[in-house]
Parts: C-alpha cells; sequence; structure tokens
C-alpha cells in the first residue's frame, strides 16, 4: 500500500526539550516537504528536499531542522529554539514537478505542556 | 516571496446551491495554481488545478477559472452536497511546482 507515513500522530513535550517527527515515504518521489498547520493561517511551508542531501528552508524555517539521508526519509526535528511550536505539521512528497500533486501524510499533533 | 490570499474565511451554502472560493496572487510569474481539500481530521488532497496558459477547467461539479491580467483565481463548485463541507485551500507556484504558497484557506459548510 503506496503512501506518506508519519509518526508519532500525537506528541506531548515538555518547554525546552527537541523532538523528532517521522515522515517515511514508499512512493519513490524525489521531493519532500514540511508544512505547519494553524487555525486561520493554512499551510506554512517549513523545509523542502527536492534531493537526497539536500535540502532547502521554507518561509518558517527558524527553530527547526531536517535531514535527507535517504529518498524515503525526511525527519523533522522542532528544537527548542522554536517559541510556538504547538501546531499540526503536515508531511507531503511531490509526484513530479511535472504533475505538481502533493501527497500528503496524516499529520502530527504536537503539543507543548 | 509569493503572497496568496484567500476568501471568504467561511462560508455555509444550502444543499444544492452554489459555492465560490476566491484568491488573489502577488507574482506575476506563478504559473501553476492548485486547489486542495482536506475534510475534517483528514489528509489535504488535490481536486483540481489549473496551468497558467489555461483560462478555465471544469472537473464534473468544480471548476477552477483564472485571470492572469488581476492575478486572481476561483474555485466554483456547483450542485453542493454535505460531502462537499471540508476546508479548501487555494495555492500557486512559479516554474517548476517545486515550492507551493497556500491561501488561509476556507471553511465550507453545507446545510441540508
Amino acid at each position: 500500500d503506496g503512501g506518506i507515513t508519519q509518526s508519532p500522530k500525537y506528541l506531548f513535550r515538555k518547554e525546552g526539550q527537541n523532538v523528532t517527527l517521522s515522515c517515511e515515504q514508499n512512493l519513490n518521489h524525489d521531493a519532500m516537504y514540511w508544512y505547519r498547520q494553524d487555525p486561520g493561517q493554512g499551510l506554512r511551508l517549513i523545509y523542502y528536499s527536492q534531493i537526497v542531501n539536500d535540502f532547502q528552508k521554507g518561509d518558517i524555517a527558524e527553530g527547526y531542522s531536517v535531514s535527507r539521508e535517504k529518498k524515503e526519509s525526511f525527519p523533522l526535528t522542532v528544537t527548542s529554539a522554536q517559541k510556538n511550536p504547538t501546531a499540526f505539521y503536515l508531511c507531503a512528497s511531490l509526484a513530479g514537478t511535472n504533475t505538481g500533486e502533493l501527497f500528503f501524510g496524516e499529520g502530527s499533533r504536537l503539543t507543548v505542556l | 516571496g509569493e503572497n496568496v490570499e484567500q476568501h471568504p474565511s467561511t462560508l455555509s451554502v444550502q444543499e444544492g446551491d452554489s459555492a465560490v472560493i476566491k484568491c488573489t496572487y502577488s507574482d506575476s510569474a506563478s504559473n501553476y495554481f492548485p486547489w486542495y481539500k482536506q475534510e475534517l481530521g483528514k489528509r489535504p488532497q488535490l481536486i483540481i488545478d489549473i496551468r497558467s496558459n489555461v483560462g478555465e477547467k471544469k472537473d464534473q461539479r468544480i471548476a477552477v477559472t483564472l485571470n492572469k491580467t488581476a492575478k486572481h483565481f476561483s474555485l466554483h463548485i456547483t450542485e453542493t452536497q454535505p460531502e462537499d463541507s471540508a476546508v479548501y485551500f487555494c495555492a500557486a507556484a512559479t516554474g517548476t511546482v517545486s515550492k507551493l504558497t497556500f491561501g488561509t484557506g476556507t471553511r465550507l459548510q453545507v446545510t441540508l
């Protein structure tokens, strides 16, 4: 069953702790993305990667870090430097630059206590 | 960078009526405009898209129109049904569509 898997679905973190969100895809897509979704603010791009071992900052990269060591995996670390980390995080992959269709995971909801 | 504005933020229509959601974009070089639908508790999914060389595209009850001169595009849903209730996002991209900028979303509610 092809798709994008995010884990965990729900995560609670204490202030000052780093946390890593997992994103795995078996669609053989080159490009992967992390978005943050907040009520009334739509989807905002955190980081994206168009190829293994390369990634670019999106519009709200401060306080986040990523890696892309394998084509299938694009984990996101929410660091203690992120001032307002409580949010819903969506990972996505892109089938190709010609198709334009993003395939999203089911999301991870992070709550900082 | 690109800026996409979306209106209205909420929209309530009666079943069978039409719904229209509008978006404007700032970068005149943008050439790809998709629309995503996110049902409650689910992931966003592409429902229709349009490229800048086309003025209108239809798929059954949904259609998208693009006005490049005015830099705005709209989603039209006809004969709305309860299953159309969701949050709809517009987006815009320039060049190879590798980086999309999303609007803030419209929550559509279709009432019986």
